[in-house]
């Protein structure tokens, strides 16, 4: 069965330093989300992507975050200067096209990001 | 505001019972609504949707019941077992021309007693 890949599983980083979250999509979809989890609560929305532009991105999806579709198999997520808060579980997600882009979800098993 | 609830946090059951998890939606326009199944470390796994022009649809041990008049949703799972302990959440969609965007509630954590 296709999945949603994410590298790596867990990442640590000093506050204010850069990271960039992988995500390799299932070949065939076509729309990217990222998510993400603060330990203990639910899974909240970032960003969406579709034909190489964000097509709607959360208020936490501020301007220290960007996603990019480097090539024609890799969506990151990059947060430009990390802070405590930013400390979560990411997941990446994708999506077939079709009459409604919600159907045939598929989530990766996330990163883990730890800034201290 | 968008919000898609729940209303326990923690359900305990015994292997062999049955189990309702519950979910309370506040959006009128959300047309489409999946149960996601996330065991410690993992991704959300998808266990059954809904559309909004249904109000019941089964699948293998999971029934989702789905009353558009009081905005609730439900997810029932027959003989519930060992391997069902996990955090279950509702989420929504709303929208044919949306970005796929999905609102998730709280979450659900389901313990299976033996």
């Amino acid at each position: 069965e296709p999945e949603v890949t994410q590298t790596p599983s867990h990442q640590v980083t000093q506050m204010g330093q850069e990271v960039i979250l992988r995500c390799v999509p299932i070949s065939n979809h076509l729309y990217f989300y990222w998510y993400r989890q603060i330990l203990g609560q639910k899974v909240e929305f970032l960003v969406s992507f579709y034909n190489n532009e964000i097509s709607e991105k959360s208020e936490i999806f501020d301007d220290q975050f960007s996603v990019e579709r480097p090539d024609g198999s890799n969506f990151t997520l990059k947060i430009r200067s990390t802070k405590l808060e930013d400390s979560a579980m990411y997941f990446c997600a994708s999506t077939s096209t079709g009459r409604k882009k919600a159907y045939g979800y598929t989530f990766g098993s996330g990163t883990r990001l730890t800034v201290v | 505001g968008e919000s898609v609830g729940l209303h326990l946090p923690t359900l305990s059951v015994q292997e062999g019972d049955n189990s309702i998890i519950n979910c309370a939606y506040s959006n009128s326009a959300s047309d489409y609504f999946i149960w996601y199944k996330q065991e410690s470390g993992k991704g959300p796994q998808f266990i059954i949707d809904i559309r909004s022009n249904m109000d019941k649809r089964q699948g293998q041990r999971v029934t989702v019941l789905l009353n558009k008049t009081v905005k609730h949703l439900s997810l029932q799972i027959a003989a519930t077992q060992p391997g069902d302990s996990a955090v279950y959440f509702c989420a929504e969609n709303f929208g044919s021309g949306n970005t796929g965007k999905l609102i998730f509630g709280q979450g659900t954590t389901l313990q299976v007693k033996p």
